[in-house]
């Protein structure tokens, strides 16, 4: 079983700093099958990234994504106050078995 | 645009079974290399998948659950169902309905959730 482990729990920031999220996973991945999610308080998530860098429809190229192997890396440039949600990132095994990290909640002030 | 909804008690029994509905508008459940599932967020929890559904009725469930879950589709009604058996507390959650799509294995739509109650 593959398990996604997000980093750090918690990330505590200003309008306009950037934000690096991590999300590692316990054995090496295919990053055609990564994706990261936003999830705002009382929301469904939101899919943000797919295939490691790949941005969604709509979702602005202040989000980007990165990495390979294990590490898999989600940055937030000019960080704006809309912004503060937790991010997941998600990983498709061979077993047909989505698995999610537990997330990083980013907060903005 | 694509919209899903998921129906069905906020409230059940436990040993029960939780059944939900999510139906999808604004297009088809038929649609060629779509498939549809069900995550679940316990409260001030992560994310947890299901399972899901092709329309042809192939089906796909986490591993973990697998023995007490069923997912269904109606492609006349254009709903996909979720039923899951011997319900308990740790059940607890907001269940969405999602849009699968293979090539990329991501999750495109989501229903706005709904949250189900295990309890007496």
């Amino acid at each position: 079983e593959i398990v996604l482990t997000q980093s750090p729990g918690t990330l505590s920031l200003s309008p306009g700093d950037r934000a690096t999220l991590s999300c590692r996973a316990s054995q090496s991945v295919s990053g055609r099958y990564l994706a990261w999610y936003q999830q705002k308080p009382g929301q469904a998530p939101r899919l943000l990234i797919y295939d490691t860098s790949s941005r969604a429809t709509g979702i602005p190229d202040r989000f980007s994504g990165s990495g390979s192997g294990t590490d898999f890396t989600l940055s937030i440039s000019r960080l704006e106050p809309e912004d503060s949600a937790v991010y997941y990132c998600q990983q498709y095994v061979s077993s047909l078995l989505f698995t999610f990290g537990p997330g990083t909640k980013v907060d903005i002030k | 645009q694509l919209q899903l909804q998921e129906s069905g008690p906020g409230l059940v029994k436990p040993s029960e079974t939780l059944s939900l509905t999510c139906t999808v508008s604004g297009g088809y459940i038929t649609s060629n290399n779509y498939y549809w599932g069900w995550i679940r967020q316990p409260p001030g929890k992560g994310l947890e998948w299901i399972g899901s559904i092709y329309y042809s009725g192939s089906t796909y469930y986490n591993p973990s659950l697998k023995s007490r879950v069923t997912i269904s589709v109606d492609t006349t009604r254009n709903q996909f169902s979720l039923k899951m058996n011997s319900v308990t507390a740790a059940d607890t959650a907001v269940y969405y309905c999602v849009r699968r799509y293979p090539p990329w294995e991501l999750l495109d739509y989501w229903g706005q959730g709904t949250l189900v109650t295990v309890s007496s």
